[in-house]
């Protein structure tokens, strides 16, 4: 049974700092991982996907990376802001699956 | 073009009532999905659709949950005789494709009270 675990569950930075947040999942037969935003009360808003055989997307200030073999990814955010806080959800589809499995998220405070 | 529409987007019911939870997805996506937030809790998959089938419902309870993606109109998760711990944020997601590849783009979410 797949599991996605977030670490740190909260974070609080000052505005300006380079961070990152660390996905981890249990079963590395995955076709993609997904990390999304969620602001309180809001849905989900897609942020980066990383195929399977892919090693990092970047879109902006972030940047993702994936290892599969180890079963880990990371979330890399530079010159945080403070619209950048809110909650970092990750996801995996295992493969054989059309379903994402969600970490219960890194809820993020950037401090002006 | 459109993303995901969840409607209502707030829903009250008394406990013993029903709840209908409409989903229209995004233009030319055929796959939906469903997912539930409970409190303090991470977004567990509930069931996944295509038109007028049933995928893999392996994470609807067993009792008085279902959902229908009809030929034409949305996808509709029914909640009957509705119990406090149904209170929860309900999302819809679709996909245009199936294969666990692409993406899944979300709507805003149904946050269902149970009164």
């Amino acid at each position: 049974k797949q599991e996605v675990t977030q670490i740190p569950a909260a974070l609080s930075v000052p505005e300006g700092e380079n961070l990152v947040l660390n996905c981890s999942f249990t079963d590395s037969a995955i076709y993609n991982l997904q990390w999304f935003r969620q602001d309180p009360g809001k849905g989900l808003t897609s942020l980066l996907l990383i195929q399977s055989s892919q090693r990092e997307q970047t879109s902006g200030r972030l940047n993702a990376s994936l290892d599969k073999s180890s079963g880990r990814s990371t979330l890399y955010i530079a010159a945080s802001q403070p619209g950048d806080s809110a909650t970092y959800l990750c996801a995996v589809i295992a493969g054989g699956s059309e379903k994402l499995v969600f970490g219960k998220g890194t809820k993020l405070t950037v401090n002006p | 073009n459109a993303g995901v529409m969840q409607n209502p987007r707030h829903l009250v019911r008394r406990r013993g009532q029903e709840a209908r939870l409409r989903c229209s997805p995004m233009k030319g996506h055929s796959h939906v999905y469903w997912y539930r937030q409970l409190p303090e809790e991470g977004l567990k998959f509930m069931v996944y659709l295509q038109k007028e089938n049933i995928i893999d419902e392996s994470g609807m309870p067993k009792e008085r949950f279902s959902a229908e993606f009809p030929k034409e109109g949305p996808s509709i998760l029914r909640i009957q005789q509705v119990v406090r711990g149904d209170s929860a944020a309900y999302f819809c997601a679709s996909s245009p494709s199936a294969g666990g590849r692409y993406e899944q783009y979300f709507g805003p979410g149904t946050r269902l009270t149970v009164t």
